[in-house]
């Protein structure tokens, strides 16, 4: 089965430290996504990956993946209380079918 | 969250009685996921459909989970008898088409407390 995973398991930063969330694959990967749950609540989309060496970022936060489709790191610039979460890494890939598997999670603190 | 919708948003059930979660996917998706959160830990596959097809349900209980897609109506995932350990977010997902590709869009959960 497909097996992502992330770390570090938790972070503590404080405001306005940049930080990276990395998450590895076992296999190749078709698609890496990311999602961030705020506690108690539902996941939101961030970014999805499928290139090789594709970056893509969304205001203060980069995604990238690397040349070999098999590890993903999620970058924080400058980080404030709002990006404090659960950040989920989230991949498939034709050999799992249609499964759409999830990393471990990395909770994130941001202490103002 | 571009749409996926689910109800109840919070559930508590006493233990033996049937829970019944609905999903209603992003207008034009076809392809809808459920997934299990349980305390403390990540988010389980459990089952995926498309409309009137369940396509891979290797996630499933054996017992007592169902899940369905209608022609017309949102996603039910069933689950009867329920114990305490069925406490857990229940997410549901939906994509275009499959999952290679298509980015999967998520709905904000239903919590399930077995009392």
């Amino acid at each position: 089965s497909q097996e992502l995973e992330q770390s570090p398991q938790s972070l503590i930063v404080q405001e306005g430290k940049n930080l990276t969330i990395n998450c590895t694959s076992s296999k190749t990967l078709y698609g890496l996504y990311w999602y961030k749950q705020k506690y108690g609540e539902g996941l939101i989309f961030l970014m999805m990956l499928q290139k090789g060496g594709e970056e893509k970022s969304h205001e203060k936060i980069t995604a990238k993946l690397d040349e070999k489709k098999q590890q993903s790191s999620l970058h924080i610039t400058a980080s404030q209380p709002s990006h404090a979460g659960i950040y989920l890494c989230g991949a498939d890939s034709p050999l799992t079918g249609n499964q759409f598997y999830f990393g471990t999670g990395t909770s994130l603190t941001v202490i103002p | 969250n571009a749409g996926v919708m689910q109800n109840p948003r919070h559930l508590v059930r006493r233990r033996g009685q049937e829970a019944r979660l609905r999903c209603s996917p992003v207008k034009g998706h076809s392809h809808v996921y459920w997934y299990r959160q349980l305390p403390e830990e990540g988010l389980k596959f459990m089952v995926y459909l498309q409309k009137e097809n369940i396509i891979d349900e290797s996630g499933m209980p054996k017992e007592r989970f169902s899940a369905e897609f209608p022609k017309e109506g949102p996603s039910i995932l069933r689950i009867q008898q329920v114990v305490r350990g069925d406490s857990a977010a229940y997410f549901c997902a939906s994509s275009r088409g499959t999952a290679s590709g298509n980015t999967i869009y998520f709905g904000e959960g239903s919590w399930l407390t077995v009392v």
